[in-house]
């Protein structure tokens, strides 16, 4: 199993700029979710999912939107990037409403 | 609104010096409690989940504890390789999300 993978691992962007990152999963989960980690703000929640077909926002969601058309799949996209959401990006998924999440290695992105 | 708060920010320790981390949570019905950990440019790793007051779990030189307010992680003989970020988070009841804390650094110097 390679567990929860996250494409692509770096990326450059200029202001006003779209991207997408791609969070995959072969664990079979239901639950996946979008973070963003910044120095001294920890881990932030940007949006999540509980099933295929599924969106929710989290704690910080503007400026990105998501979504889930594949049960191990889960989409992160920026449609106009700006250089606040400069961060590492990390991406999870867990089995059922009961257990731990597990992590990707993340997406280091910087907006200029 | 829940919150969880990691003291301290940084801790540095000996080889071999044991000490305790704390994570302090106000949560409206805790579902559990989670711990990770992160090393430097990796995604964290999951370590514990606490579910109730009183309960205790270890895995090498770690061990956790869970009250009603705050948990601790307990760090016994520790060894450089246990150097790391440790997080914290919480699930509150009816809750599909976490609650992170902002981390301890912690280094050990052999």
């Amino acid at each position: 199993n390679a567990g929860v993978t996250q494409t692509p691992k770096f990326r450059v962007l200029k202001t006003g700029q779209s991207m997408t990152l791609l969070c995959a999963q072969d664990m079979n989960h239901e639950y996946m979710y979008w973070y963003r980690q910044d120095p001294g703000m920890g881990l932030r929640l940007i949006h999540y999912s509980v099933g295929e077909g599924t969106t929710a926002k989290g704690e910080v969601p503007d400026g990105y939107n998501v979504s889930r058309l594949k049960k191990q799949n889960f989409l992160l996209g920026l449609e106009s990037a700006a250089p606040s959401q400069t961060s590492v990006y990390f991406c999870a998924s867990k089995r059922d409403s009961y257990n731990e999440q597990f992590f990707g290695p993340g997406t280091r992105l910087t907006v200029l | 609104e829940d919150q969880v708060t990691q003291s301290p920010e940084a801790l540095r320790l000996q080889e071999g010096e044991s000490s305790s981390l704390n994570c302090s949570y106000t949560v409206s019905g805790l579902r559990g409690l989670f711990w990770y950990r992160q090393d430097p440019g990796k995604g964290p790793e999951f370590l514990f989940t606490l579910y109730s007051a009183g309960e205790e779990k270890e895995k090498e030189r770690l061990k956790a504890t869970l009250t009603k307010k705050e948990s601790f992680l307990h760090i016994t003989a520790p060894k450089p390789e246990d150097s790391a970020t440790y997080l914290c988070a919480v699930q509150a009841g009816g809750a599909q999300k976490l609650v992170f804390g902002q981390g301890t650094r912690l280094t050990i110097n052999p």
